[in-house]
């Protein structure tokens, strides 16, 4: 079974510091990975996805990740946090099962961003 | 125009309690889920259906019974509910395709005291 994990549940990042957010996979196929972010008392909504037509990702609001092989993972970026940023953030793969597929998220990162 | 809609938003109920959630989306998706979120944010499957046919079932209890009236609708019946069945659970959908993502509704809030 697929998985992945994301290191360090919460994060906090001044104002227009770096956001590195990270997400490491266990799959033996290639994988279809995602990143999502959920504010507060909102649903999951897509900021990018890895689908193997180029490494590094670029999403919504700023955000882009690199896929890296060799490491096993799907770090997320982004340059310059804003405080409309804080929120939680999901990676998740999907995996093949019984006839459909399904997506196993990680356990999330709360990010607070600092003023 | 709300791709994926649950309702209720919120429901507070008591425990041995018959609840339903109803979710609709339309995107013309094949597939439907319900993910359930607990109070560490951890998001977990619970079913999947794909065009009105039940395809996944995590190991959940029988007292949670999907239903499937249509590909756009995917509902949500829990009985005798219990204080461990609060949480937040979240409808989805997405296009039978590895590459595609899911498009997730607001959630609905559960709270059995």
């Amino acid at each position: 079974a697929q998985s992945v994990t994301q290191l360090g549940s919460h994060v906090s990042v001044s104002e227009g510091a770096l956001v590195l957010l990270r997400c490491n996979y266990s799959s033996s196929v290639p994988p279809y990975l995602f990143w999502y972010v959920q504010y507060p008392n909102q649903g999951l909504q897509l900021l990018l996805k890895y689908t193997s037509a180029a490494t590094l990702v670029k999403g919504i609001n700023g955000f882009e990740a690199e896929f890296k092989k060799s490491e096993t993972s799907f770090h997320l970026t982004k340059p310059s946090a804003h405080m409309s940023d804080a929120a939680e953030y999901f990676c998740a793969v999907s995996e093949w099962t019984s006839g459909t597929y399904k997506y196993i998220f990680g356990t999330g990162t709360r990010l607070k961003v600092l003023a | 125009d709300t791709a994926v809609s649950q309702t209720p938003k919120y429901l507070v109920t008591q425990m041995g309690n018959d609840k339903s959630i109803k979710c609709e989306q339309n995107l013309g998706h094949d597939t439907m889920y319900w993910y359930k979120q607990d109070s560490k944010k951890f998001l977990k499957i619970m079913f999947s259906y794909n065009n009105k046919e039940l395809i996944i079932n995590e190991t959940v209890p029988n007292r949670f019974s999907p239903k499937s009236p249509d590909k756009a609708h995917l509902n949500l019946h829990i009985n005798s509910l219990e204080l461990g069945d609060s949480a937040v659970y979240f409808c989805a959908s997405s296009q039978l395709d590895q590459n595609t993502e899911a498009f997730f509704g607001q959630g609905t809030r559960l709270t059995v005291v």
